[in-house]
């Protein structure tokens, strides 16, 4: 079974915090691709990363940071010096290559993501 | 701009209605997806389709249906069999191959 959980429900920091937000995901396939997206009050999905299960290669972009363990099929996400443009709901997805069809497109399985309130 | 429209931004359905909701891209996305957000929770997949005149069920497709004859659009009917359509409602698309999925504003559907 493929699943994916965001144990944080809600996160509450002040700005200029550093945060992290856990990512866990169970899969059988040895190829598969995560993702995290941002969802703003707005509602709009955001996406933020793209990760594939060949690269364990952390990634930065500017104050955001995201460590992918294989180990213990992880995928967290870093904030570093928050803002509180930074408050949103996250979410960490995962992706098969093939769906249950077999076809060549795989679709996204979401966790239930983490509500992040940064203060001023 | 290339991009995802969905309309309308709020929607209100009666008792036995059929609604339908509109989602349009112009990226030359082959696939493309209905997903449906309840308070709290992630994403469900509803519907999706890889190529015109093709479309699959997702893990909660009953009640709702779809149609795709055009390349740029995916619409989604919410028919009166969906007892509790009351949700947040979002379309997205992506290209061939393992590509990622770009989503749309959304739809907000409330029941009257």
């Amino acid at each position: 079974a493929q699943k994916v959980t965001q144990a944080q429900t809600e996160i509450s920091v002040v700005e200029k915090e550093d945060v992290t937000l856990d990512c866990v995901y169970e899969t059988r396939d040895t190829t598969y691709y995560l993702f995290w997206y941002k969802q703003p009050p707005s509602g709009e999905l955001v996406f933020l990363i793209r990760r594939n299960s060949f690269d364990e290669q952390n990634e930065i972009s500017g104050r955001y940071s995201w460590n992918f363990q294989k180990s213990t099929s992880s995928f967290n996400f870093t904030i570093t010096a928050s803002q509180v443009v930074d408050s949103a709901v996250y979410f960490c997805a995962l992706r098969n290559p093939r769906d249950s069809y077999g076809g060549s497109q795989g679709n996204l399985i979401f966790g239930k993501g983490t509500k992040l309130s940064v203060k001023p | 701009d290339g991009g995802i429209t969905q309309s309308p931004k709020y929607l209100f359905r009666k008792e036995g209605q059929n609604v339908t909701l509109s989602c349009e891209q112009n990226l030359n996305h082959d696939a493309m997806y209905w997903y449906r957000q309840d308070p709290g929770q992630g994403l469900r997949l509803i519907y999706y389709s890889q190529i015109v005149n093709d479309f699959q069920k997702g893990d909660i497709a009953e009640g709702y249906s779809v149609s795709r004859e055009k390349k740029e659009s995916f619409p989604l009917t919410v028919t009166s069999a969906q007892k509790n359509p009351t949700a947040f409602y979002l379309c997205a698309s992506a290209g061939t191959g393992v590509e990622t999925q770009y989503f749309g504003p959304g739809t907000r559907l409330l029941v009257l």
